[in-house]
């Protein structure tokens, strides 16, 4: 079974500030995906990654997938309540395999 | 709009009883999952569907079943449900390699 962790598992800050969120494995991943979930409401995919070392950026979202694709992390600069949210990675099994594996999040809250 | 609902949206149902979640999908996608998510455990998955009558088990499958009779159907059944049955159910969509989406979710209380 592959396991992924993600830290921190709840995060508070003030606007304005900027954040990172990691998610780690032991595990080789083919590709990993971020999420973002509001309350009463399903995942949202905001991300997919696929080559090690790979950057996408999301306005003010930047996401990495490491070097050996075991690692992911989620940088959001200059962060806005409207970022408030539980943040989900997921990665993505061995070749020819798309079943996801989900950390179990990233609680954030944005305080104006 | 995303193409996909699940009904009911909430439901409290007693100890032993028999439920059935519906997962309805308008995009012609081939893959369809369901998930549970619980605090301390995120999502994971409960079974998944990659056709029509074609269904295979994932991590926590026991005391489930599901049933795809048409592309667009996919119903998760509790046959006897229990209290650790008490969740929220996500259904998941699967586009092309990486496109998932999901549903609203599905929140049931066993009593």
């Amino acid at each position: 079974t592959q396991l992924l962790e993600q830290s921190p598992q709840f995060l508070s800050i003030q606007e304005g500030e900027n954040l990172t969120v990691y998610c780690n494995s032991s595990s080789v991943f083919s590709s990993l995906q971020w999420y973002r979930q509001e309350p009463g409401e399903g995942p949202v995919l905001l991300v997919t990654v696929v080559t090690g070392g790979e950057v996408k950026k999301l306005k003010r979202l930047t996401f990495q997938f490491g070097d050996a694709r075991k690692d992911s992390s989620l940088h959001i600069t200059a962060a806005q309540p409207g970022d408030t949210g539980l943040y989900l990675c997921a990665g993505a099994g061995g070749a020819g395999s798309y079943q996801l594996t989900f950390g179990k999040g990233t609680k954030l809250s944005v305080i104006p | 709009d995303a193409g996909i609902t699940q009904s009911p949206r909430h439901k409290v149902t007693e100890t032993g009883t028999p439920v059935t979640l519906r997962c309805h999908q308008t995009e012609n996608h081939r893959y369809m999952y369901w998930y549970r998510q619980d605090p301390g455990h995120g999502l994971r998955l409960i079974h998944y569907s990659y056709g029509v009558k074609d269904t295979d088990k994932g991590e926590v499958s026991d005391g489930y079943s599901v049933s795809r009779s048409k592309t667009e159907d996919f119903l998760l059944t509790l046959e006897s449900a229990t209290s650790s049955q008490t969740s929220v159910y996500f259904c998941a969509i699967r586009g092309g390699v990486y496109g998932y989406t999901f549903g609203s979710g599905t929140r049931l209380t066993v009593v």
